[in-house]
């Protein structure tokens, strides 16, 4: 079946212009994550959904990030207000349950903000 | 607080020989579930193995193996037989509750033809 699916592969943004990314996870996971992979850094967690529960929310690292799950499928991240170190891979994951099981990668945005 | 600490940032090997990328890790948990991941240039995250803490067994999936020594807090992985295609940036992940997946700064694997 298709896996995660993210969109646009790749973004150019101005400083100060608002972003948004678009995940797509596999069809019936109901655990959805989102990462955040600087140059030549390991993964920062963002944040997580899991069903109709409320998100975890503790690892968006301002204000101007916030994330949104519509439908218990499709999500959406927001950067509003860029800045250059907002620069990196954005990752999201899926898994089928709220236990600890193997999360499956998107292939990424690259958001490069100028 | 759970880490995972990757201290190799580069590893080479020749094909066909054997290589082990080190992981060690802390967490005050005593069930839990550990990752190895591989990131290629295109990007895409692949699950290469996975390790229940509460199984003494190592993991094994194919040329690739764990050498998971729990009181050491150590998860070491080996890949026998490395083909070209092994070459990739390496990560270790750990999670207890399955809401947060913690991850090493990576390893990345070099082979030589």
């Amino acid at each position: 079946g298709a896996g995660v699916s993210q969109s646009p592969s790749n973004k150019v943004t101005e400083k100060g212009k608002d972003v948004e990314l678009r995940c797509d996870p596999i069809s019936g996971h109901t655990a959805l994550y989102w990462y955040r992979q600087s140059l030549g850094q390991g993964l920062e967690f963002l944040i997580y959904f899991q069903g109709n529960s409320a998100p975890d929310k503790s690892g968006l690292p301002s204000d101007r990030f916030s994330a949104e799950r519509t439908g218990g499928s499709v999500s959406t991240l927001t950067i509003q207000r860029t800045q250059q170190e907002d620069s990196a891979v954005y990752l999201c994951a899926s898994s089928s349950g709220p236990d600890t099981d193997t999360q499956y990668f998107g292939p990424g945005t690259r958001l490069t903000v100028l | 607080a759970q880490t995972v600490t990757q201290s190799q940032p580069e590893m080479s090997v020749q094909e066909a020989e054997t290589v082990t990328l080190s992981c060690t890790y802390d967490t005050s948990e005593s069930d839990y579930y550990l990752f190895w991941y591989k990131q290629p240039p295109s990007r895409q995250m692949i699950l290469v193995i996975r390790q229940e803490a509460y199984k003494q067994q190592n993991a094994t999936e194919n040329r690739f193996s764990v050498n998971f020594q729990k009181a050491a807090k150590s998860f070491s992985l080996k890949i026998s037989d490395s083909q070209l295609g092994d070459a990739a940036m390496y990560f270790c992940a750990l999670t207890n509750t399955g809401n947060q997946f913690y991850f090493g700064t990576g390893t990345s694997l070099t082979v030589i033809p």
